[in-house]
């Protein structure tokens, strides 16, 4: 069964910047878009980013357009996500998750907590 | 700005039909927004549970079941059972450039 890692995640200063880590195992990785989803506390899913599977031209939400940057390593079956700029807003558990047929998220990571804090 | 909307709440008896909506806030839901749902208990990533409208991911109980209602996507739980109290994701794909779009999610209570 497919399985993500992710890891990276820790307390970061406003304005700070942090750099997570999504390890894949147990399926081609290079076969597969990923992508990148987070969750503040107490509140909903929201989409982050997306990366193709040989890279290509990358997505962002609005909300992290300009600050976070995806990418992936496929020799390393791993996946990445640069946070800079850091705001307090960004203070959530960040998810990375296989794009898979259909479009669907499947399967999740179980998360690295991202906390922006002075 | 696309939002997407979901009943904040929801509650259901023990054995009892459900069906939480998925819509938006201009337009209608189609099948060409790929709409999946999402299911997550406290603490835990979330699971799939239907995706493509209807198709129901490997493992999902049958009582799970997903469609197209009017404008809105549904998911329905036919014979609610205690361990369905969670929370409920749905997300369309939007399409322009890369881009998905969550519902702020259905709390379901079972009791």
């Amino acid at each position: 069964e497919a399985q993500l890692v992710e890891s990276g995640g820790g307390l970061v200063q406003p304005g700070g910047s942090l750099r997570l880590s999504c390890a894949a195992s147990r399926f081609s990785f290079s076969s597969y878009e990923m992508t990148w989803l987070r969750q503040a506390p107490g509140k909903g899913l929201e989409w982050v980013s997306y990366i193709g599977n040989s890279g290509g031209t990358p997505y962002y939400a609005d909300s992290v357009k300009g600050r976070f940057t995806i990418s992936r390593d496929n020799a390393k079956n791993s996946l990445y996500l640069q946070m800079n700029s850091l705001r307090a807003e960004d203070t959530a558990v960040y998810y990375c998750a296989r794009v898979s047929s259909s479009l669907r998220f499947d399967p999740w990571g179980q998360g690295t907590q991202v906390t922006v804090s002075s | 700005q696309t939002v997407v909307t979901q009943e904040p709440s929801f509650s259901v008896s023990p054995g009892g039909t459900v069906t939480l909506t998925c819509g938006l806030s201009s337009g209608s839901v189609s099948t060409t927004y790929y709409p999946s749902w999402y299911q997550q208990t406290p603490g835990q990533a979330p699971r799939t549970l239907i995706y493509s409208t209807d198709i129901r991911s490997s493992g999902v109980p049958d009582r799970f079941s997903g469609s197209i209602l009017g404008n809105k996507a549904a998911l329905t739980i036919t014979g609610a059972q205690a361990d369905d109290e969670s929370d409920y994701y749905c997300v369309l794909y939007m399409g322009s450039g890369i881009n998905w779009v969550f519902g702020g999610g259905t709390k379901l209570t079972v009791l």
